[in-house]
């Protein structure tokens, strides 16, 4: 399977506890994108990678949050210090070059948070 | 401030009928706009996109059109399958950066 993956698929965690999780993009895609959906919401962007560079985020991205992608393949997103309100799906997306392309979606890390 | 409304959050069609769902933009800068399907559990899966220098787009049973002058879209099914049960996100950038999501309706397809 060559499309975008995600790990863990499931977090549960106790409020206050840190959580990390990782995104596997499509292998040729240079722009890789995360995206945080609630209930009844569509979702909403957090930011986004251009190879190694982090070009853009969302002021939803609260310095509680962190996100890297060291060596342009995989990325990570770090939650510090939980709260219930980060309960959510948090979605990963990749894209190639940079204008009107299609970000295709990887299956998403459900969290909740106790 | 959500740039990107879709006012309906369900649907219901019987199969082989043809589904509608709309989708409403207020940024007159967004220039490029997809449709996506989401299953529960499941990522979104990419449907079929619209560049603004068109107005219409068709791949197989989905069509969608752009009203630029509206500032509407709208996703066609047809004819409809129960497999086309989902929930149906419309999308638009201005800069192919950033993707606004509208809130999603659910369609359910009757046999």
């Amino acid at each position: 399977d060559t499309g975008v993956s995600q790990d863990p698929r499931h977090k549960i965690t106790k409020r206050g506890q840190n959580v990390t999780f990782r995104c596997d993009p499509i292998s040729e895609h240079n722009r890789l994108y995360w995206y945080r959906q609630t209930l009844g919401q569509g979702p909403e962007f957090l930011t986004y990678f251009q190879n190694e560079a982090q070009l853009e985020k969302s002021r939803l991205l609260s310095d509680r949050f962190s996100a890297e992608r060291p060596k342009g393949s995989f990325s990570t997103l770090e939650i510090q210090r939980t709260e219930q309100g980060d309960s959510a799906m948090y979605l990963c997306a990749s894209s190639s070059a940079s204008g009107q392309e299609t970000q295709y979606f990887g299956p998403g890390t459900r969290l909740l948070v106790l | 401030d959500q740039q990107v409304k879709q006012n309906s959050p369900s649907l219901s069609v019987q199969e082989g009928r043809i589904s509608i769902l709309n989708c409403d933009y207020t940024n007159s800068m967004f220039d490029y706009f997809l449709w996506y399907k989401k299953y529960p559990a499941e990522g979104p899966t990419f449907l079929i996109s619209i560049s603004s220098i068109k107005d219409k787009n068709e791949d197989g049973r989905f069509t969608v059109f752009l009203n630029k002058s509206a500032k509407h879209l709208s996703l066609h099914i047809v004819p409809s399958q129960p497999g086309d049960s989902a929930v149906y996100f419309c999308a638009a950038s201005d800069t192919g950066n950033q993707f606004y999501f509208g809130t999603g309706t659910s369609l359910t397809v009757i046999p």
